[in-house]
Formats: structure tokens, C-alpha cells, sequence
């Protein structure tokens, strides 16, 4: 089983970034996914989930309205697109398998700082 | 809203020591609860998902217990690898909520 996010980087509060996590070793498509974050020296925050086929999706409610979960099951990834970034969207994000995350990936870090 | 209490927030202890961590959930949540084992600059590992079921590859030193609002992980024997922070988690139910934290530090 592997998860590799990618896309994090530095970016001004009100810009955009979009992560991918790349599924490997497991079917992809039987699972729900996950995207959970942790600002650095803190706990850890959920942030969305989507299920197999892309008909349910939910989300913390301080992304609501900014954030997007999506999947491609063709490509085994995983998607979040992040609008309207703000500072204290400043974290490590991670993807993960099922609601209770039975694994996860290394982590992508996104900066939103002018 | 779920709120998950863990406690103590850190507690340092000797190897070979047993140790309990425990997890409160704010309403019954049934089984639906996992811990997590997290070591500095890492991503966090599953230890045990239902509220005691192992994950696979996780030494049975590590056990869970409890079920409806009051859950525990228990270390039976602390060894060197194990100073981590654990955290544990709700998925019952939207939005899925993380304990605060235990930090095991070494004695």
C-alpha cells in the first residue's frame, strides 16, 4: 500500500493550490478517502472525505465553501482543490484510506503566507 | 458535534513500564473509534480500528478496550520505539473528530 500526496507549497492568503494523493497497492475504488491536516506542533484536524464512487463528500466546516474533494478512479488519485486559502490553512495535509485511516500517506505541506 | 478528551496530555514513563491511555467521547459512539501512533516528523500509523481490533502488523502489545463513551490503549510493556504521541479518533459520524494528543515521553 502506498499514498503519495503531492502539491503543497507556498502560497498568499486568497490563492489557490490543488493536492493529489496517488494510490497504489490497494482497490482504490472500494474505499472511502480521507484528507486529514496538522498544523506543525499541534493535533490532528479532519478536513474532508469522499466516498467510493464520488456521491457523498464531506468536509470540516471551516473549509465549506473553499475546499473540494474529488477522486479519479480510472488514476487511483485523490484530489483537494483549495480556494480562498487563508493563514491558519497553513499545515501538513495527508491523505489516508477509509474514515478511520487505516493508512496514510508522508504528508504535503501548504504555506499560505504573503 | 463529537468532542474526544484525552488524558493525560503527556506522561513520561520507564521501559518495560504498563501504560493506559484514555479517550472520553462527548456522546456514545458505539465501537467507532481507532488510535493512532505518531513519531516526530512522521505520519501517524494505525494501531487499532472498532475500539479494539489490531490493526495488521501492530505487536500485540498494543490493546483497546471500552465501548460507548469511555476508551483506553494500553501498552503492556513500554519499549524504546513506543515514545510517540498517540491520538485517538470518532468516525461515527460527521465531521470525524481527533482526541487532543498523549505524548509518551521517556522517564
Amino acid at each position: 500500500v502506498q499514498l503519495v500526496e503531492s502539491g503543497g507549497g507556498l502560497v498568499q492568503p486568497g490563492g489557490s493550490l490543488r493536492l493529489s494523493c496517488a494510490a497504489s497497492g490497494f482497490t482504490f475504488s472500494s474505499y472511502w478517502m480521507t484528507w486529514v491536516r496538522q498544523t506543525p506542533g499541534t493535533g490532528l484536524e479532519w478536513v474532508a472525505s469522499i466516498k467510493q464512487d464520488g456521491s457523498q463528500k464531506y468536509y470540516v466546516d471551516s473549509v465549506k465553501g473553499r475546499f473540494t474533494i474529488s477522486r479519479d478512479n480510472a488514476k487511483n488519485s485523490l484530489y483537494l482543490q483549495m480556494d480562498s486559502l487563508r493563514a491558519e490553512d497553513t499545515a501538513v495535509y495527508y491523505c489516508a484510506i477509509s474514515d478511520f485511516c487505516v493508512y496514510w500517506g508522508q504528508g504535503t505541506l501548504v504555506t499560505v503566507s504573503s | 458535534d463529537i468532542q474526544m478528551t484525552q488524558s493525560p496530555s503527556s506522561l513520561s514513563a520507564s521501559v518495560g513500564d504498563r501504560v493506559t491511555i484514555t479517550c472520553r467521547a462527548s456522546q456514545s459512539i458505539s465501537n467507532y473509534l481507532a488510535w493512532f501512533q505518531q513519531k516526530p516528523g512522521k505520519a501517524p500509523e494505525s494501531l487499532i480500528y472498532a475500539a479494539s481490533s489490531l490493526q495488521s502488523g501492530v505487536p500485540s502489545k498494543f490493546s483497546g478496550s471500552g465501548s460507548g463513551t469511555d476508551f483506553t490503549l494500553t501498552i503492556s510493556s513500554l519499549q524504546p520505539e513506543d515514545f510517540a504521541t498517540y491520538y485517538c479518533q470518532q468516525y461515527i459520524s460527521y465531521p470525524l473528530t481527533f482526541g487532543g494528543g498523549t505524548k509518551v515521553e521517556i522517564k
